[in-house]
């Protein structure tokens, strides 16, 4: 079974410049989460997906961040314009959204804003 | 107040030393506990999955909840260098919602 697929693996821009990053969860798994994950902290989420439906994006700075999961498979987390504190890991994982599931990670994109 | 607090470490333990991992969270209707291990320029991967209060065993690690004070603990016996790692505590808040800790990391030295 091949795990979750991320792209691209590493990227730098400078402040200002778009980017966008992609996901192709898991075979079967519904629910997408994307995390951004800072130097030495813990992953925070940024977006849950149920299907097609961002089921919670609280986090999710709107002003500068989007994402969409078109055809409840793929999808794709973008910034624009970056900014210097944007520079961090960006996970995307899948589960089957059963209760207290395990989350499979892909192994992350790493972004450098300079 | 943080939904899960985690001391980032580091902690740096000779080999064959006995590692203890803590967190706190903060809400008692929690019930999922999960322990990631997370390699360097890796994405984390599931150690330990806990339901509930007490102990679950596999191999060399331990993991332990008490909920009466909103802890949880992940033990591993007899270290290995392999294991050095980042740790991250886990807890599931509802269906599909999860947060993470901070993440300790661990170095075990030869």
């Amino acid at each position: 079974e091949a795990g979750v697929v991320q792209s691209p693996r590493y990227k730098i821009i400078e402040k200002k410049q778009p980017v966008a990053f992609w996901c192709n969860p898991i075979s079967g798994h519904n629910t997408l989460y994307w995390y951004r994950q800072n130097l030495g902290q813990g992953p925070e989420l940024l977006i849950r997906y149920e299907n097609e439906e961002a089921v919670d994006d609280s986090q999710l700075p709107k002003d500068r961040f989007s994402a969409e999961r078109l055809k409840g498979v793929d999808s794709t987390l973008k910034i624009q314009p970056a900014e210097l504190g944007d520079s961090a890991v960006y996970l995307c994982a899948s589960s089957r959204g059963k209760v207290g599931g395990e989350l499979f990670f892909g192994e992350g994109s790493r972004l450098t804003v300079l | 107040q943080k939904e899960v607090e985690q001391d980032p470490g580091p902690l740096s333990v000779p080999e064959g030393a006995i590692v203890s991992l803590n967190c706190t969270y903060s809400n008692s209707a929690f019930q999922y506990f999960m322990w990631y291990r997370q390699y360097s320029r890796k994405g984390p991967e599931l150690l330990m999955y806990t339901y509930s209060s007490g102990n679950k065993e596999d191999g060399r690690f331990t993991a332990q909840v008490d909920k009466s004070s909103k802890y949880i603990s992940l033990f591993i016996r007899d270290s290995q260098p392999s294991d050095s790692a980042t740790y991250l505590c886990a807890i599931h808040k509802g269906r599909n919602d999860m947060r993470f800790g901070a993440g300790t990391r661990l170095t075990v030295k030869p």
